[in-house]
């Protein structure tokens, strides 16, 4: 079943921060997160495997509630570099494919 | 190291035409995925193959697609007798290892279907 995005759209200053919130209504068994540009392929940005685990990326954050069925990507400090669509793809225990949110797009201005 | 490889990047098909669409995996990588990906829209699961074997294809429509992973050579996905409907970004990406593996995405084949 889909996760569930949220926002669906954010426009930023560059400096200012934003968080973006991907919920399921079935268990996790990971949590991956991409970003991807007009025209281009998604990139990947980091996975997390167990529940409470938390992980970073310069600038750019993630955790993932397990027992809330939840990850939050958490991006401070925001470049100009950082706008585009965000996916979050979930992987349900006993199965390989990743199943993505329609995604957040995120604009940053000067 | 070469990233994942996919041609064409761009596809011109006519109604009833067939498609081929090729993708090379990250070298070392012995996993891969097809994803299709609409306008303004995320990514479609479809078909999850090893060398010579299809793992999962619960996201493959029952009819015109097919997919293959060769044990030399690329895999393929192919759509027989194309419809406008099929117009789309095809992706495909690979991983390392099942479960905990990452999966790295090629460009993608953008399919346009007259």
């Amino acid at each position: 079943q889909q996760p569930v995005q949220s926002p669906q759209a954010v426009i930023l200053r560059e400096g200012e921060d934003a968080v973006i919130n991907c919920s399921s209504s079935k268990a996790l068994y990971s949590v991956h997160w991409y970003r991807q540009k007009h025209g281009e392929a998604p990139v990947f940005l980091m996975i997390l495997l167990k529940g409470g685990e938390q992980k970073g990326h310069e600038k750019i954050s993630a955790s993932f509630n397990e027992k809330k069925q939840q990850s939050s990507l958490y991006l401070t400090a925001s470049q100009l570099s950082y706008s585009g669509t965000y996916f979050c793809g979930i992987r349900q225990g006993g199965s390989e494919k990743l199943v993505f949110g329609k995604g957040t797009k995120l604009t940053v201005n000067p | 190291n070469a990233g994942v490889m996919q041609n064409p990047r761009h596809l011109v098909r006519r109604r009833g035409q067939e498609a081929r669409l090729r993708c090379s995996p990250m070298k070392g990588h012995s996993h891969v995925y097809w994803y299709r990906q609409l306008p303004e829209e995320g990514l479609k699961f479809m078909v999850y193959l090893q060398k010579e074997n299809i793992i999962d294809e619960s996201g493959m429509p029952k009819e015109r697609f097919s997919a293959e992973f060769p044990k030399e050579g690329p895999s393929i996905l192919r759509i027989q007798q194309v419809v406008r409907g099929d117009s789309a970004a095809y992706f495909c990406a690979s991983s390392p290892q099942r479960v905990k593996g990452t999966q790295y995405f090629g460009p993608g084949t953008r399919l346009l279907v007259l």
